[in-house]
């Protein structure tokens, strides 16, 4: 079993609609990381969190330290949001190295 | 754009060769961080770097190694590659010394194709 997991692997919607991508962790964490990265390879930090709940835009990021689970909701999705969506943790505090889950391929119809 | 430079974005090469990566970081980021995204594997993360010293290791092959330079520009030598090797690898920096208190800035990556 991988230490970050991530749900679904693959996720189809229609242009508009509210998304949720899923991360479920199995080890203790110091950070959480969210990246985006596009067809064309490049990768982009969108969050980083160790608590609570983090807002840009139309991306929202929550953490449940306790339950060991973060959640990326894109509200009001649109085409350009289509990409693959990481989620990667630090397991240890002082340890810096990040364990990264397989990612999570969004498709946006328009 | 991120502020992190990777050359060259492509490389093809052939079994048994050596390679040098090259990334600068954003500039006044002392930490440089390498990745290598498989198919098979995913994103793994190989080595970083704070202020011109080692400072975290994790799947890297004993065939490869890194270094930073006082400029605190990086660079991945990759020796005796394998086919196994071909793979995207991305160079990203921050300001201070791990991804659990600052977020991460991501060149686009160097293409390795091992034939």
């Amino acid at each position: 079993k991988n230490e970050v997991e991530q749900s679904p692997q693959n996720l189809t919607a229609q242009e508009g609609e509210f998304i949720t991508i899923n991360c479920s962790y199995s080890v203790g964490i110091s950070a959480l990381h969210w990246l985006q990265q596009h067809p064309g390879g490049g990768i982009v930090s969108l969050f980083m969190l160790s608590s609570g709940k983090k807002k840009h835009g139309r991306l929202i990021a929550t953490i449940n330290i306790q339950e060991k689970h973060s959640s990326l909701h894109i509200t009001a999705s649109h085409p350009r949001d289509s990409a693959v969506y990481i989620c990667a943790v630090i397991s240890n505090f002082g340890n810096e190295k990040l364990t990264f889950g397989t990612g999570t391929r969004l498709t946006i119809i328009p | 754009d991120s502020g992190v430079t990777q050359t060259p974005k492509h490389l093809i090469t052939a079994t048994g060769q050596r390679v040098t990566l090259r990334c600068s970081p954003r500039s006044g980021d002392l930490s440089v961080y390498w990745y290598q995204q498989s198919l098979d594997q995913g994103l793994q993360f190989l080595i970083q770097y704070y202020n011109g010293e080692e400072r975290a290791k994790g799947n890297i092959l004993e065939r490869f190694s890194a270094q930073q330079f006082p400029d605190l520009h990086s660079e991945l030598n990759l020796s005796s590659l394998e086919l196994g090797d071909s793979a995207l690898y991305f160079c990203a920096s921050s300001v201070v010394g791990g991804p659990y208190n600052s977020p991460l800035h991501f060149g686009n990556g160097t293409r390795l194709t091992v034939t």
